[in-house]
Parts: C-alpha cells; structure tokens; sequence
C-alpha cells in the first residue's frame, strides 16, 4: 500500500532557529514529490515538486531535497510567518493522484 | 490568472439533509480533482476528472456521494443524505495534465 509518513507532526521554533522536516514514503513508483505549505483556513498552496534523488530546489529560506526513500524541507533562520502546516504528497507512477501524508504543524515564535 | 473558485466557503446542515459543492478550476486545467481533508489530516483524493470523464473514483462513496463535471470545466460534488461523518473540508484542485496540482480555499461542511 502506497504511504507517506511525516515528522515530526508539530514542531516550535524560534525564530532564526533553522530545521528539518521529514517526509518517508513507500509507493509502487514515484513520478514526483510534492510540498505544499497550508495555512489555517486555506487550501494547500504548491511549493516545490522534486523528481529524482539527489534533486534539491530551493525558495526563500526553504529548500527541499529528496532521497530513494524520503524528502526533507530545510527551513533556514525561519520568520514567524513561515509558520503553518508543510503537507508532502507522492505522486504514483500511472495513477496521476496525490497520496499526502499527515503535515507537520510549524510555529516560529519571534 | 485566477485560482481555483470554490462555494460555499462553508456550510452547515442537518444529518439526512442534502449538500452540494461546486468548484470553478484554473482556465486551461483540463484536469479536476475533489479530495476530502479531515482535521490534522492531509486531504485524500475521492474523485479525479480529465475533462469531463471521472477516471479515478474508487476512494468516492458512491451510495451516498455524486459528482459531476459538465462541459469539462466546472464540477459539482454532493452528497445525499449527509452524516455526522462527513464534517470535513471538501478540497478542489486543478492542474494541467499530470503536472502540479493547485487548490482551491475548500469548503468547511458541518453535519449536526
């Protein structure tokens, strides 16, 4: 069965204060790895999509990198309004849908 | 360019009562999709569109959820009768073939 599992599912930080967010998935076959950032209230908003292992892209004090078995979103000196829930989703090979994991809920304290 | 256009924003019914969502895609999306999201879950597909032909809807439950995308643009998802279990937000998303989906805002559904 196709699964995504994210970690930590919160995480507090101060501000300036850099980490990681991990995302483990077991699927049939990846097209592409997805992080979206969804902000109370709000549909999730697209953030990266990453396709093959070693990739790493980066926007503003997020970069994301992906591995044979997992992905990480690096948050680096964060702001308090990067604060909200990172959601990542694997994309199945022939199915063209989006399986997500849980979402990890980031506060950045000032 | 203009999101993905969902009404209501929320809703509140009584169970057994019937509910509808509609969802306006990004112009030039020939794909739609409808996803479930319950609190402090990631959304769940329930039906995929291309066009206006539904090729994906094994996670939809068809004895009381119907969905519906007429001239292949805009789509509508009800649900008859609603139960205290389908409180959830109803997700809309769109995308060009099998590239980056985007979202719309969801709507809130309350059952009492």
């Amino acid at each position: 069965e196709d699964q995504v599992t994210q970690s930590p599912e919160a995480l507090r930080l101060q501000e300036g204060e850099s980490s990681s967010l991990n995302c483990s998935y077991t699927v049939s076959g990846l097209r592409g790895l997805f992080w979206y950032r969804q902000d109370p209230g709000k549909g999730p908003e697209f953030l990266f999509t990453l396709y093959s292992a070693g990739e790493e892209k980066e926007k503003e004090r997020l970069k994301a990198t992906l591995t044979k078995k997992e992905s990480f979103l690096h948050i680096t000196a964060p702001k308090p309004e990067d604060s909200a829930t990172y959601l990542c989703a694997a994309s199945i090979q022939g199915a063209q849908k989006l399986v997500f994991g849980q979402g990890t809920r980031l506060t950045i304290n000032p | 360019e203009a999101g993905v256009v969902q009404s209501p924003r929320y809703k509140i019914i009584e169970k057994k009562q019937p509910v509808a969502f509609w969802c306006n895609p990004i112009s030039g999306h020939n794909t739609l999709y409808w996803y479930l999201q319950n609190l402090g879950q990631g959304p769940e597909l329930l039906i995929r569109y291309e066009n206006e032909e539904a090729v994906d809807d094994s996670q939809l439950p068809k004895d009381r959820f119907s969905a519906e995308r007429l001239k292949g643009v805009d789509s509508t998802l009800k649900i008859q009768p609603a139960e205290l279990g389908d409180s959830a937000v109803y997700l809309c998303a769109s995308s060009r073939g099998p590239g980056e989906q985007f979202f719309g805002p969801g709507t809130r559904l309350t059952v009492l």
